[in-house]
């Protein structure tokens, strides 16, 4: 069962240097969620959208963009890379807003 | 404001015992509650959702307290294998938010 996917699993990107972090899932989720992970620390919401066609900001969207073309793929674009951007990266989905929450394995990015 | 608040730990217990997490939430109105586990340098995953009469599954029993605004996870007869962090969920808004996680509690289990 693949569930979410996300690619890749490990990124070194120079300061400067865009990317896009890919998601999928195949559990005909309608909403899917980006979060990042700081070492030691809560994960914290990017964005989210709740159907193909609509995104909304979550608590810390500066210096990224999403799409949601579909229904199964959510990407997460860094433009500009930061050190700060320096995370893992969890893409998420879920059939509604009080529904449990299945993660993708994570995204290491590292901006050097 | 509204929050989903736990004691970060860690909580370092020896095996076979037990150990129980508290996770206060801020909105009277929240309906649904869930326990996450996350281990390190994993994905977080679910451990159990919280239901109103409280839930049992194996050594986990989970508890929700309206009036105080809390929920709880008590773990029994404690394995090296349950160290990891323990994250609580709440939906605090009502509509299409999304649920919001707590920053987790940090168990470990010793032998």
């Amino acid at each position: 069962n693949a569930g979410v996917t996300q690619t890749p699993k490990f990124r070194i990107l120079k300061i400067g240097q865009s990317m896009t972090l890919q998601c999928t899932q195949d559990m005909n989720h309608n909403y899917m969620y980006w979060y990042r992970q700081d070492p030691g620390m809560g994960l914290k919401l990017i964005y989210y959208s709740v159907g193909a066609g609509i995104t909304d900001k979550g608590e810390v969207p500066n210096g990224y963009n999403v799409s949601r073309s579909t229904t199964e793929d959510f990407p997460l674009r860094l433009e500009l890379a930061a050190p700060s951007q320096t995370s893992v990266y969890f893409c998420a989905s879920s059939k509604s807003s009080g529904n449990t929450i299945y993660f993708g394995e994570g995204s290491w990015l590292t901006v050097v | 404001r509204k929050e989903v608040e736990q004691d970060p730990g860690p909580f370092n217990v020896p095996e076979g015992a037990t150990v129980a997490f508290n996770c206060t939430y801020s909105n009277s109105a929240s309906q649904s509650f869930f326990w996450y586990r996350q281990d390190c340098r994993k994905e977080p995953k679910l451990l159990m959702s919280v239901y109103s009469s409280g839930n049992e599954d194996g050594r986990f029993t989970a508890q929700l307290n309206r009036a105080s605004q809390y929920i709880s996870l008590l773990i029994r007869d404690s394995k090296l294998s349950d160290s990891a962090t323990y994250l609580c969920v709440v939906n605090l808004f009502s509509g299409n938010t999304p649920l919001v996680f707590g920053k987790g509690t940090r168990l470990s289990v010793i032998a």
